[in-house]
């Protein structure tokens, strides 16, 4: 299967720990890059690899993974945290195709 | 400073073929580990990746649009260009230019700041 499943929305307490979940047969043999996207903006990139964290991105954010489902935590949500959030990962077919999940909606409440 | 920025039209009619540019700064489209995708985004809806080209010039294209899509670049202009042909009103979305890292698992960054194509007669 070439698709990534999240969940379409997910709430946190301010100062909580919250995990978002992505979930694909790709992600047994790949690791997810997750993209956090706030209205009228275009995506930023928060996490690749098997956990690395692009410069100037909150170390409240991080990533981990299991069999075939990846998961970008963030520790201590903040109310600029609210937004959406994608997964991507490699098609697992073979080729250099590459899928994006369908979105989580973080509300930090 | 890397960034990218789209550029096109902002409306187009049924059947006619977009061709969008991506004009990028602060990296060479000749780097090995660097490439460049165009990725969609209809209104409220998710992300979906269309293309990506690298340095070599090898392209790959999404299964679903490959037939429509045509992705080539001119290294010396820093532009990567992307063409769709037949648009429908369904193609209504925010066209996305990224830089895309040679990897496993390819990230995107950065993105550019999108560009909205509207399509309708």
């Amino acid at each position: 299967s070439s698709e990534l499943t999240q969940d379409p929305a997910v709430s946190v307490a301010l100062g909580q720990t919250v995990r978002i979940t992505c979930q694909g047969d790709s992600l047994r043999s790949y690791y997810a890059s997750w993209y956090q996207q706030k209205p009228g903006q275009a995506p930023v990139l928060v996490i690749y690899g098997k956990n690395n964290r692009p410069s100037g991105i909150p170390d409240r954010f991080s990533g981990s993974s299991s069999g075939n489902t990846a998961s970008l935590t963030i520790t201590g949500a903040q109310a600029e945290d609210e937004a959406d959030y994608y997964c991507n990962s490699r098609d697992s077919s073979g080729n250099h195709h590459v899928v994006f999940g369908g979105g989580t909606k973080l509300t930090v409440l | 400073q890397v960034t990218l920025k789209e550029s096109g039209p902002v409306l187009v009619k049924p059947t006619e073929t977009l061709t969008l540019t991506c004009t990028v700064s602060g990296f060479s489209l000749s780097n090995a580990r660097m490439g460049v995708s165009w990725i969609r985004q209809p209104p409220g809806k998710a992300l979906e990746w269309l293309a990506h080209i690298f340095s070599n010039d090898e392209k790959s294209y999404s299964t679903s649009l490959k037939s429509r899509l045509t992705i080539s670049k001119d290294t010396s202009k820093s532009q990567v260009v992307l063409t769709m042909t037949n648009m429908d009103p369904v193609d209504t979305a925010t066209y996305y230019c990224a830089r895309m890292a040679v990897a496993a698992t390819p990230w995107f960054d950065p993105w550019g700041q999108g560009t909205l194509v509207t399509v309708s007669s």
